[in-house]
């Protein structure tokens, strides 16, 4: 299907497990996000790739991982879950970086951290 | 300092009544979009509509327009005409060219429409 995607879209897991939310897009987009979305804070960005091999942080990535081997692909990994990263994951992704441009989002990933 | 600011929590309108939801910003950036997004209950996030800095008109996009007041740094987001299929929640962002080039988010603003 075409646009962007997210898996899973509900995932439960356990404090100190490793979990890895995928997110994929068929647009070539350059450009793809990272964000949670926590009740009181709106959307936060926790990584950010401007193409592929090349990612950077945002405001909250401590705990998270992520890689861009593919333009395609921008897979987040919590290396051992905290209850705090209890959140709704957001993937989206920009033809480029002009301020002009909306970004699209994927259908959002609920974790829950036990 | 925020960058975006929403100061509505939630706003309550009736049905086929117009609803404005405040949005003011903060950047040194010349060159910026303002963008409104709307999260109904099934989580998803929806574009709704654009204001680039340099625009000198209001956008609009069927029911939904922007109220862009460049020196004041606001971007209202004005729906005419509410329908029960507005209640959702509505988030007001900002991209400007320089730093990472994301979107900055303000908290949102829920709408209720009643019958």
């Amino acid at each position: 299907d075409a646009g962007i995607t997210q898996s899973p879209r509900y995932k439960i897991t356990e404090t100190g497990r490793q979990v890895t939310l995928m997110c994929h897009q068929t647009w070539s987009h350059s450009y793809m996000f990272w964000y949670r979305q926590d009740l009181g804070h709106g959307l936060r960005l926790i990584y950010y790739s401007a193409a592929a091999d090349i990612t950077d942080k945002g405001e909250v990535p401590d705990g998270y991982v992520v890689s861009r081997s593919k333009t395609e692909n921008f897979p987040l990994t919590l290396e051992s879950a905290t209850r705090s990263q209890t959140s709704v994951y957001f993937c989206a992704s920009s033809p480029d970086r002009s301020s002009y441009n909306e970004q699209f989002f994927g259908p959002g990933t609920r974790l829950t951290v036990l | 300092a925020q960058k975006i600011t929403q100061t509505q929590p939630g706003m309550f309108v009736q049905e086929k009544e117009a609803v404005t939801l405040d949005c003011t910003y903060d950047t040194s950036d010349q060159s910026y979009g303002l963008f409104w997004y709307k999260q109904p209950s099934s989580g998803e996030m929806i574009f709704l509509i654009y204001q680039g800095s340099y625009d000198e008109q209001n956008a609009t996009e069927g029911r939904y327009s922007l109220n862009f007041q460049k020196a004041r740094k606001s971007a209202n987001l004005v729906i005419s005409a509410s329908q029960l299929g507005d209640s959702a929640m509505y988030f007001c962002a900002m991209r400007e060219n320089s730093g990472y080039s994301t979107l900055t988010f303000g908290k949102g603003t829920m709408l209720l429409v009643s019958p």
